[in-house]
This record gives structure tokens, sequence and C-alpha cells, in this order.
């Protein structure tokens, strides 16, 4: 089946710091790949997608690139703010299947001043 | 603009009680879902309209019944709520014409059952 494992959290940092988020996935066929970001107490909001092997997104300082050959889509950021403190979840989607999301188990991150 | 809206922002019910949880989108979106996030398991799909007209089972169906009501409103209704739907309820949309693959999400519905 499909699926996508990240990395447990909770992960904390100090600000400035280098993040790496881990996130894997299996899937039968071509997936999109997406970061999605949930700020305390909001909904979900696309941080940032790619949707072909070897394509970086990034956006708001945090990159991710689409490797095929290992099954993996990891998020980084080279220097974290306390602002970036926030529930962080890998996803795919498959096309030609209504666009539904499969979603990781979320990666709680907290930065510290 | 107000994107995604859902209604109400909290609720607690007793086991065996019904409730419906509204959802709108003011941006003339095709395809809508409802998802339920719980600790550990990020968000799962419960049921998904591609289209006015349409509705499909997503991953964890049972238990629950949605209507589409228009192009804008989504349903989503607990008929015998039981403790295993305490759960954080999202409402997503998504357009074919502006981004085909972002989806847009409300800010949740917290649900207790008791």
């Amino acid at each position: 089946g499909n699926s996508v494992t990240q990395m447990e959290g909770p992960v904390t940092l100090s600000e400035e710091a280098f993040l790496t988020i881990n996130c894997t996935y299996t899937a039968t066929g071509y997936p999109s790949l997406f970061w999605y970001v949930q700020y305390p107490g909001e909904g979900l909001q696309l941080l940032l997608k790619a949707t072909k092997a070897d394509d970086k997104g990034s956006n708001k300082g945090f990159e991710a690139t689409y490797r095929k050959e290992t099954t993996s889509f990891h998020l980084e950021k080279g220097s974290v703010q306390v602002s970036d403190s926030a529930v962080y979840f890998c996803a795919l989607t498959l096309y030609n299947q209504g666009g539904k999301l499969i979603f990781g188990q979320g990666t709680e991150l907290s930065v510290k001043p | 603009n107000a994107g995604v809206t859902q209604t109400p922002k909290f609720q607690v019910l007793k086991t065996g009680q019904s409730m419906t949880l509204q959802c709108a989108q003011d941006m003339n979106h095709n395809s809508m879902y409802w998802y339920r996030q719980d600790p550990g398991m990020g968000l799962r799909l419960i049921y998904y309209s591609a289209s006015e007209g349409t509705t499909d089972k997503g991953e964890v169906p049972n238990g629950y019944n949605v209507s589409r009501l228009n192009k804008r409103e989504f349903s989503l209704r607990l008929e015998s709520a039981a403790p295993s739907q305490t759960s954080v309820y999202f409402c997503a949309s998504r357009g074919f014409h502006t981004s085909p693959d972002e989806q847009f999400f409300g800010p949740g519905t917290r649900l207790t059952v008791l």
C-alpha cells in the first residue's frame, strides 16, 4: 500500500540551528510529495512541494528534494527561528486519485531562543 | 475571501449523540475533503467529494456520513458518536484551475465524545 513515514518527534532545537526532518515513502506509482506545516491552534498550510524526481521544493528558507532512488523527501532549513515552532507533515498524492493526501504522522518542532 | 471555514470550533458530545460538522469554502473549488487528526497518526481521510454531487469513502469512513450540499459546502455527520471519534476534524478543498496539487485547510473542529 501507499504510506509515508516521518522521523519521530518532538524535535527541540536552539535558534539558528540546522534542521533536518526525515521523510520516506512507499507508493504504487509516481507520487507528488508535499510538506505541510501546522502552527499551534491552526489548520495545515502547504509549505513546499515537488512533483517529479530530483525536483527541489523551497519556501521560507525550507527545502526538500524528491529522491526517487531512496524514496525520500527530507525537509531541511539552515537556520531555524522561534517562529518555525510547529508540527510538520510529509504527505503524498498519486495521479488520478482525486487529490487524496496520505500523511505521515507529523513531527513536532520546538525552537528555543 | 475567508478560505475554508468550519463550525463549530469545539464540541463535547455524550456517547450516542449525533451532530453535524459544517464546512464551507469560497474559492470555487471542485474537490472537498474531511480528515481526522489523532496523536501519532497524522491526518487520515474520512470522506471526500471530487466534485459537486459525488462523494467517496476514504481510509476511515465507518461511523460517519457526508453531504455535498452544493459546490461551497461539505458537511460531516456523526449519527451515534463514540469515544473513538474523539479527534480534531479538518475540512480541506482543492481547485483544479488554480493550484491542482494544493489543498487548503480549515482551522479544525475539536470534538470530544464522553
